[in-house]
């Protein structure tokens, strides 16, 4: 089974505008981090925003939020005021907390976001 | 200071080839991850190494892929022989020891075509 969905292949938004990501994930851990990255057309792969699985609070950095929903086990990606250098291919990504040093990094399909001008 | 360093940026080859990829990660950082990134997809992990140790290489087609941290820093992901499904961006990424909320730096990538 899928450890990580992403249901959007592509989004598009206006300049900006707010726009939201979809992130589902699946796991029995009760102690895991979920992670959304950016990667742009040059490839390389930037870290946006974190999210623990006992944090009370939605996490937020600058322009990105994440809406945590527990019980729903999704975690969206929110980008207010979308700029034109959004546009790139967004990936949530799961770490759980059972499997010790390992702890494996899992992505899913990731949302492709072009902003438009 | 100075981010996961990658090369080749670009690599093709005929089926049958070997071929290898390098990486240099961040200073310090004893975790180090090869992903394969086919188009398309998310990256899918081979292997992570914990200073030259070898933690997870469950996804790593070990009939044909083999990778090596020699002394714990450097490490070089090889493919021998290719096969035209192995056409993808290889991606290396580092971090600290692995907690919960560790974030991976990541490299550029290495992007293989086999033909």
């Amino acid at each position: 089974a899928q450890k990580i969905t992403q249901t959007q292949p592509g989004m598009f938004v206006q300049e900006k505008e707010a726009v939201t990501l979809d992130c589902t994930y699946d796991t029995s851990d009760p102690s895991y981090g979920l992670f959304w990255y950016k990667q742009p057309s040059s490839g390389e792969m930037i870290f946006l925003i974190y999210q623990g699985s006992y944090d009370q609070q939605n996490a937020t950095e600058g322009r990105y939020s994440l809406n945590f929903q527990k019980a729903r086990k999704s975690a969206n990606l929110v980008i207010s005021a979308s700029q034109l250098g959004d546009s790139a291919m967004y990936f949530c990504a799961m770490r759980e907390g059972s499997s010790g040093s390992a702890r494996q990094l899992t992505f899913g399909s990731g949302t492709q976001l072009t902003v438009l001008p | 200071e100075a981010g996961v360093a990658q090369s080749p940026r670009y690599k093709i080859i005929e089926k049958r080839q070997s071929v290898a990829f390098w990486c240099n990660p961040i200073s310090g950082h004893a975790t180090l991850y090869w992903y394969q990134q086919i188009l398309g997809q998310g990256p899918k992990l081979l292997i992570q190494f914990q200073n030259n140790g070898v933690v997870d290489d469950s996804q790593l087609p070990k009939d044909r892929f083999s990778a090596e941290r020699l002394k714990g820093v450097d490490s070089t992901l090889k493919i021998q022989p290719a096969k035209l499904e192995d056409s993808a961006v290889y991606l290396c990424a580092s971090s600290g020891l692995v907690d919960l909320n560790t974030e991976a730096f990541f490299g550029q990538g290495t992007r293989l075509t086999v033909v």
